[in-house]
């Protein structure tokens, strides 16, 4: 699986979006960017995953670049209950369940 | 999504003693269930991969024989933490696909030996 860079943290204001940039300059063509969110002592949760095109769910929108090296999560109306660590994570779409969690992003919702 | 439930939430138990997790998938047949450990303000990091009716992968590092994984069927795996010892204590997470479609997380369970 490729390597990912997050930020350490990041800060939001509640009611604002919610942007978490990703680095993965090393992905290879047929890798997905994957995005999950852990809140406190609870397994990771799904948001979004993508391989080219910008995607968007209820949850979240991810923004990936033309060369694919880089992407973000948009969060677009963050809530107190957003406040979680985000993991980036870049790997094919086969093992679905076989991810290499990096730090992650600790994003904390102000109110 | 589709719901991974793990049993228990939280157990405490004494050093030396063997702590048996079980994770279900509840709405779907899980060829493949994985297994991280998590320890506190780490991130996760995987231990093992098992199949149904086959033994399972461990990752470099992972002591399959204090570590014992069992998925004898499609919607349940149990590991097995024998002779725990209070390094073993930590967050044991698990996760659970479906050929190659997503995978779903469990709850995790936190382990504490005393």
């Amino acid at each position: 699986d490729a390597k990912t860079t997050q930020p350490p943290s990041m800060d939001c204001a509640e009611g604002r979006a919610a942007n978490l940039p990703c680095n993965h300059s090393t992905i290879s063509g047929n890798e997905y960017v994957y995005w999950y969110r852990q809140i406190h002592s609870q397994g990771p949760q799904y948001i979004i995953h993508g391989l080219k095109n910008n995607e968007t769910n209820e949850m979240a929108s991810l923004i990936i670049t033309e060369d694919r090296k880089s992407s973000t999560l948009i969060l677009p109306h963050a809530t107190l209950r957003d406040t979680a660590v985000y993991y980036c994570i870049v790997r094919g779409f086969a093992n679905a369940g076989k991810s290499t969690f990096g730090d992650g992003t600790t994003l904390t919702v102000k109110p | 999504g589709a719901v991974v439930s793990q049993h228990p939430s939280r157990v405490i138990c004494k050093s030396g003693t063997s702590v048996k997790i079980e994770c279900r998938s509840l709405d779907f047949q899980a060829t493949t269930m994985f297994w991280y450990r998590q320890f506190p303000k780490q991130s996760l990091m995987l231990m093992a991969t098992s199949n149904e009716g086959s033994k399972a992968t461990y990752e470099q590092g992972v002591e399959k024989d204090k570590f014992l994984i069992n998925h004898a069927s499609l919607t349940l795996s149990t590991l097995t933490v024998t002779s725990a010892h209070p390094e073993d204590s930590s967050f044991y997470i698990c996760s659970a696909q479906t050929g190659n479609t997503e995978a779903f997380f469990g709850q995790g369970t936190r382990l504490t030996v005393v």
